[in-house]
């Protein structure tokens, strides 16, 4: 069975730029769940979606949003991209909601210059 | 504010010894506590406690969650040099948010 893929694997974009970053679960997953990872806050919960609909949103400003897709693909978007935006931003899919037993994907590496 | 704190935020140990790996967590609405590990690469999951006293248990490794003081520990026993990683504790509230701790990075040396 497939993992839980991410694209791209590494993106370099410049301050007030905007970004989307894709992932596809694991098959038949329909819970996919959104987290920003750096050296200094770790690993951060943006949001989750399940069933195409945002179940739960983190403590992150409003220039980061996603969706869900009817074949349980999600996107996120940053907009607006401020230094502090680059970070590993990884993605996990579960079978389940409530999102445990997780499985991440590789992540997008994101620079922001 | 709920959060998860993890210690010791580093550890260097020979390999063959046991470590202990602390969690501890305030969160409102709890509903369960989880570990993984994370290598180069993303987590991979460890285990899911959601009861008291219970020991979880795969191979040299082992965890345990105590509600009533609010805080879990992860053990691994006779470490290898691939238990290298950092080890991540979570925890999940009834309103299905999960909140990271920072880590801890364990080094096992040769």
């Amino acid at each position: 069975k497939a993992g839980v893929t991410q694209t791209p694997r590494y993106l370099i974009k410049t301050r007030g730029q905007q970004v989307t970053l894709s992932c596809s679960p694991i098959s038949g997953h329909r819970s996919v769940s959104w987290y920003q990872q750096t050296p200094g806050q770790g690993l951060q919960f943006l949001f989750e979606y399940f069933s195409e609909t945002q179940r739960n949103k983190g403590n992150f400003p409003g220039r980061f949003s996603g969706r869900q897709f009817s074949n349980s693909r999600s996107e996120m978007n940053v907009s607006t991209l401020e230094l502090g935006d680059s970070a590993l931003y990884l993605c996990a899919s579960s079978l389940v909601s409530p999102s445990y037993e997780q499985y991440f994907g590789p992540g997008t590496r994101l620079t922001v210059t | 504010e709920d959060k998860v704190v993890q210690s010791p935020l580093s550890l260097v140990v020979h390999e063959g010894d046991t470590v202990t790996l602390n969690c501890s967590y305030e969160v409102t609405n709890f509903r369960s506590l989880l570990w993984y590990k994370q290598e180069k690469k993303a987590p991979t999951f460890l285990f899911m406690l959601t009861s008291s006293g219970i020991e979880k248990k795969s191979g040299r490794l082992s965890s345990i969650l105590d509600k009533k003081e609010l805080f879990s520990i992860l053990n691994i026993t006779a470490t290898q040099t691939g238990d290298s990683a950092v080890y991540l504790c979570a925890v999940e509230d009834r309103d299905d948010k999960i909140i990271f701790g920072k880590g801890t990075r364990l080094h096992i040396l040769p």
